[in-house]
């Protein structure tokens, strides 16, 4: 039970920014959100994680909603790389579940 | 260090032999993950060790896989006599602890024939 939903794929242009969202309407207190992605035939990759407050990182951002219940990673300016299974998970200290995921495709 | 590395990176089998892959996380990691993907699917889980205890397998964990990570430090995933329905990517991860971020390896593609 992944207990995150997420679109299962969306478009961008390239340059452009992308907006990702997650629903995770049953996290506890505890739960981290988690983001990762995974480009094809390779391992997942760690993107971004964050608890309540909003994130900043060389590869991307995370908006948390004040109830915690939704986050977006947002991709400021999409490239080709970019091009990947989005995973949102929510995770306490426990083991790391992933659903599905959002398959981005950016195109040129 | 060069993240956590996985062996083999492919292995093709005949049906009912057995198979051993082999985790080697990143040094100062202490839990370690094992997951497996089929096509268009994310990662199932399918357990995870804190050092050298098994904390928790899950029912896709069959009695036909086992898992050990002697030492707290590499692990392997044994799947004896393997079927076609086995075939699938293995992927193995390690974090610091709980709520970290986590490492992948690039995985071991497994095609049971």
């Amino acid at each position: 039970d992944a207990k995150t939903t997420q679109p299962n794929s969306m478009e961008s242009n390239e340059e452009e920014p992308v907006h990702l969202p997650c629903n995770h309407s049953t996290i506890s207190g505890t739960d981290y959100i988690h983001w990762y992605r995974q480009l094809p035939s390779q391992g997942p990759e760690y993107v971004i994680h964050g608890l309540t407050s909003n994130v900043n990182n060389r590869m991307a951002s995370l908006a948390i909603a004040e109830d915690r219940k939704s986050s977006t990673l947002i991709l400021h300016r999409a490239t080709l790389r970019d091009a990947a299974v989005y995973y949102c998970i929510r995770t306490s200290y426990d083991k790391v579940i992933f659903g599905p995921g959002t398959s981005l495709s950016v195109i040129p | 260090d060069t993240g956590v590395s996985q062996d083999p990176r492919h292995k093709i089998t005949k049906r009912g032999q057995n198979v051993t892959f082999r985790c080697d996380p990143i040094s100062e990691h202490n839990r370690l993950y094992w997951y497996r993907q089929t096509l268009g699917q994310g990662p199932e889980f399918l357990t995870y060790f804190q050092n050298e205890a098994q904390l928790e397998k899950s029912r896709l964990l069959s009695d036909r896989f086992s898992a050990e990570r002697p030492k707290g430090s590499f692990s392997t995933l044994e799947i004896q006599r393997t079927e076609q329905g086995d075939s699938a990517m293995y992927l193995c991860a390690s974090t610091r602890g709980g709520g970290t971020e986590a490492f992948f390896g690039q995985g071991t593609r497994l095609t049971v024939v």
